[in-house]
């Protein structure tokens, strides 16, 4: 079983919907959580960065963590057919300094 | 233009030739990694560095040969390309040690390789 568990999708959703992207992770010892957004032949741009539990907003962007339960979240409110791409999830311990990803949720928002 | 560059952006080798992968970055971050990408697999890590003249093994290294001589130049060398090494590969990096933000890794446009 890998550590980080991420849903390939695809997920499809109308034009401003409230996107919901989700990741679940085994080692309790990750306490850094990364979304990158990855759009087609382009490298992973980071999008959002939370440190241990709790909420961060960032414009139409929530990154949520709850560690007792070991999951992740982004939330896309308002979604635009630009933010059809691949999201990725990735964690980190501390002084780890390699990054553990999901595999990536396919995103496509429809006119 | 500041950032992180890759060069070539595409490739085609055959089976048994040596390959180098170029990764320059322009924001004197300490760290640096080598990531490829794979349908199924998603990001693994091949090798990292946290300063000049320091590589340590990620997930994946075995094929692969690293080098740090400066600060901003990490290529990445396939010692005798297989097939197996067909995949997207992207050069990362994140500032040093002790920062705030240690742990955003920021990455290349990426290299796709081909061995035929």
């Amino acid at each position: 079983q890998k550590e980080v568990e991420q849903d390939p999708g695809p997920l499809s959703v109308p034009e401003g919907a409230i996107v919901s992207l989700n990741c679940t992770y085994s080692n309790s010892a990750f306490q850094y959580f990364m979304w990158y957004r990855q759009y087609s032949r382009k490298g992973p741009e980071l999008l959002m960065y939370t440190y241990s539990s709790g909420n961060k907003e960032d414009g139409r962007f929530t990154a949520q963590v709850d560690k007792s339960s070991k999951y992740i979240s982004l939330f896309i409110r308002d979604s635009q057919p630009s933010d059809s791409a691949t999201y990725l999830c990735a964690m980190t311990r501390p002084a780890g300094y390699a990054l553990n990803f999901g595999k990536g949720t396919s995103l496509l928002v429809t006119p | 233009d500041a950032g992180i560059t890759q060069s070539p952006r595409y490739k085609i080798t055959e089976t048994g030739r040596q390959v180098t992968l170029m990764c320059h970055q322009t924001w004197s971050h300490s760290y640096m990694f080598w990531y490829r990408q794979d349908l199924g697999h998603g990001l693994r890590l091949i090798y990292y560095s946290a300063a000049a003249d320091i590589t340590d093994k990620g997930e994946v290294p075995d094929g692969y040969v690293v080098s740090r001589s400066k600060t901003e130049n990490f290529p990445l060398t396939l010692e005798s390309a297989t097939r197996s090494q067909t995949s997207v590969y992207f050069c990362a990096s994140s500032e040093e040690a002790g920062g705030p933000h240690l742990y955003e890794q920021y990455f290349g446009p990426g290299t796709r390789l081909t061995v035929t």
